[in-house]
């Protein structure tokens, strides 16, 4: 596509409920980032994938977080038993594979919005 | 662990002046480094890059310095627009991916 493309972009739940965020990244791009940002902030790392596989999931903050891909393209993130501090917008990201992976440009999706009530 | 910040969270420039947003990183292993612009309710969008080999890079209306020896990086806009408002980020590059430092909200009076 033109660009990555995140669904749904705005989410409101209730605390305890699951809820999943989606990410179309740009067609072609083999890595794919997951960011979390909180009101304010900047952005804080969460998972990243080289075509299907994680190599790097060490900003998931709690096991009530995961991510998965398939097809070396679309990519679900997954919140389980959702909790007000979960509120945050959520970003994808997706940049090309040359090198050392960091120094690609990633280019960054709208994000989700998520309020947990 | 390392961290990437600015010093001003906001920066509020008349149209037309120059503006200046400084980023202050830690880790002087850090080899590249991007700004990020995010206007409100979008995702950020690249700015421009400037490997550690580089003192400046210039790009359309926007300059990057790299000063190593203190750790300072600054973005330079040249006669910033309404257009320009924005938070920007700098980012510095682990392996595997960015961190990002908190952001400069830019604010432009026409």
């Amino acid at each position: 596509g033109a660009g990555v493309s995140q669904s749904p972009s705005n989410k409101v739940t209730e605390k305890g409920k699951d809820v999943e965020l989606r990410c179309d990244p740009i067609s072609g791009h083999t890595a794919l980032y997951w960011y979390r940002q909180s009101l304010g902030q900047g952005l804080e790392f969460l998972i990243y994938f080289q075509g299907n596989s994680a190599p790097d999931k060490s900003g998931l903050p709690s096991d009530r977080f995961s991510a998965e891909r398939t097809g070396g393209s679309v990519s679900t993130l997954t919140i389980q038993r959702t909790q007000q501090e979960d509120s945050a917008v959520y970003l994808c990201a997706s940049s090309q594979d040359r090198g050392r992976i960091a120094k690609n440009i990633q280019y960054f999706g709208a994000g989700t919005r998520l309020s947990v009530l | 662990g390392e961290s990437v910040g600015l010093h001003l969270p906001t920066l509020s420039v008349q149209e037309g002046d120059n503006s200046i947003i400084n980023c202050a990183y830690s880790n002087s292993a850090s080899d590249y480094f991007i700004w990020y612009k995010q206007e409100s309710g979008k995702g950020p969008q690249f700015i421009i890059d400037i490997r550690s080999n580089m003192d400046k890079r210039q790009g359309q209306r926007v300059t990057v310095l790299l000063n190593k020896t203190v750790k300072h990086l600054s973005l330079q806009i040249a006669a910033t627009q309404p257009g320009d408002s924005a938070v920007y980020f700098c980012a510095e590059a682990g392996y595997s991916t960015l961190t990002f430092g908190k952001g400069t909200m830019l604010l432009v009076s026409p």
